[in-house]
């Protein structure tokens, strides 16, 4: 298996563009969640999936930041309008069905809103 | 609520020298716990985990853990450092609701000195 697959890995945009960052999930893995990383805040898990359905957004900073599922293989997450402050690294996992696995990352994309 | 604390935000130790990485959790039963590394520029990889029994648990790379009920903590070590060993650790409690959602800690950076 290829793991979970992340695109870009860098994107750099200007201010008030839409930034959408994509990810292929682990064949099989029902749970799919959307993490930011940056120095001050850490790792934040930002929304997560159980089968293509949203099941927590509330990490999600605000309505500019959306996520889709349209299937098990693959989801997106959407910045609209992008701000210097989403400049963060953004990690996709998946898991196996239930508990106590423990994710498999993505290598992350890198953005940068200048 | 669940917490991790990571007390050590930077940790510097000579090659060929024992690692021990401190980790704290707040939880309201047993709970799932793993050990994560990332390397610059990559995505976090699984060290090794704990769901039940030995409270010893052995990982990938030389790692152990071991799961301290009493004290609430999981703490990673090693024997012997390699300069390979440079990265961020992260420790994560799994959340027992079946979702597989894992918190993370805010990570300790091992820096290995020649």
């Amino acid at each position: 298996d290829a793991g979970v697959i992340q695109s870009p890995r860098h994107e750099v945009t200007e201010m008030g563009q839409e930034v959408t960052l994509r990810c292929k999930p682990i064949s099989g893995h029902d749970y799919l969640f959307w993490y930011r990383q940056t120095m001050m805040r850490g790792l934040e898990l930002l929304i997560y999936f159980n089968n293509n359905v949203p099941i927590d957004d509330s990490g999600m900073p605000e309505d500019r930041f959306s996520a889709k599922m349209p299937n098990a293989s693959f989801s997106t997450l959407k910045i609209q309008p992008s701000e210097p402050r989403d400049s963060a690294v953004y990690f996709c996992a998946s898991n196996p069905t239930g508990e106590g696995y423990g994710y498999t990352f993505g290598s992350g994309t890198r953005l940068t809103v200048v | 609520a669940q917490s991790v604390t990571q007390p050590d935000i930077h940790i510097t130790v000579s090659e060929g020298a024992s690692l021990e990485l401190r980790c704290n959790y707040s939880y309201g039963a047993t709970p799932y716990l793993f050990w994560y590394v990332q390397s610059p520029g990559q995505g976090l990889q699984l060290l090794l985990k704990y769901f039940s029994g030995d409270t010893l648990v052995q990982g990938i790379k030389g790692f152990e853990a071991e799961f301290k009920r009493s004290q609430s903590s999981f703490n990673l070590r090693k024997p012997s450092v390699h300069w390979s060993d440079a990265a961020e650790y992260f420790c994560a409690v799994g959340v027992r609701d079946n979702t597989g959602k894992l918190i993370f800690g805010q990570g300790t950076t091992l820096q290995v000195k020649p």
